[in-house]
């Protein structure tokens, strides 16, 4: 199983700042990698698959970046409701996993 | 719109078993993979289990093989998850996720429904 390590687990920063969130995997998972936002009492949102695709409707402010094992979201200029809860997840090999979550909140 | 719309969760003894359904609506539900997905209260995100457009393959994390059967009704636009054996660590919110496209990474959840597993 491959295992995602996601860091930090907790960021705080003030709107406006950017953020760089950080999903490592256990092997190799070439480009097969997403990213969720995830606010309180929420489903799951898709904002990058494919390690820097933007899914519909996602801001430019969400970019992704890596390969391979190493793999960053990074969200510029932080809005109000970018506040949530971001996992990483890979589709390379079964059993499909996700990161233990990167919860970012305002300082 | 694409909708996905979760039911059957409930409170069940250990042991015991429930069904999941999702209904879909707003896209072509046999041209998608579907799966489960699970988050344990105030705990992360957890994959279930995955099939295919067809329903002709499908995948189980290992804490739920042998327990669990993901299955599609194309003709409804449904997916199920027919939970056996419920153990007090299934207890979750399940949510039903569509693929995008064949693959496993998923653009649409559901809003979720709660497992409760105890006696």
């Amino acid at each position: 199983e491959i295992v995602l390590t996601q860091s930090p687990a907790t960021l705080s920063l003030s709107p406006g700042e950017s953020a760089t969130l950080s999903c490592r995997a256990s092997q190799s998972i070439s480009d097969l990698l997403g990213w969720y936002q995830q606010k309180p009492g929420q489903a799951p949102r898709l904002l990058i698959y494919d390690t820097s695709n933007r899914a519909t409707g996602i801001p430019a402010r969400f970019s992704g970046s890596g390969s391979e094992t190493d793999f960053t979201l990074t969200i510029s200029s932080l809005e109000p409701e970018d506040f949530a809860v971001y996992y990483c997840q890979q589709r390379r090999i079964w059993p499909i996993t996700f990161g233990q979550g990167t919860r970012l909140e305002i300082k | 719109e694409v909708q996905l719309l979760e039911s059957g969760g409930g409170l069940v003894q250990p042991g015991g078993s429930l069904r999941l359904s999702c209904a879909a609506s707003g896209f072509t539900f046999s041209n998608y993979a579907m799966s489960w997905v699970r988050q344990a209260p105030g705990k992360g995100l957890e994959w279930v289990s995955f099939v295919t457009g067809s329903g002709d393959d499908t995948h189980y994390a290992d804490s739920v093989k042998g327990r669990f059967t993901i299955s599609r009704d194309n003709s409804k636009s449904a997916l199920y998850l027919q939970m056996n054996s419920l153990r007090a660590d299934d207890s979750a919110v399940y949510y039903c996720a569509k693929g995008r496209g064949a693959n496993s990474i998923y653009d649409f959840w559901g809003q979720g429904v709660l497992v409760s597993v105890s006696s």
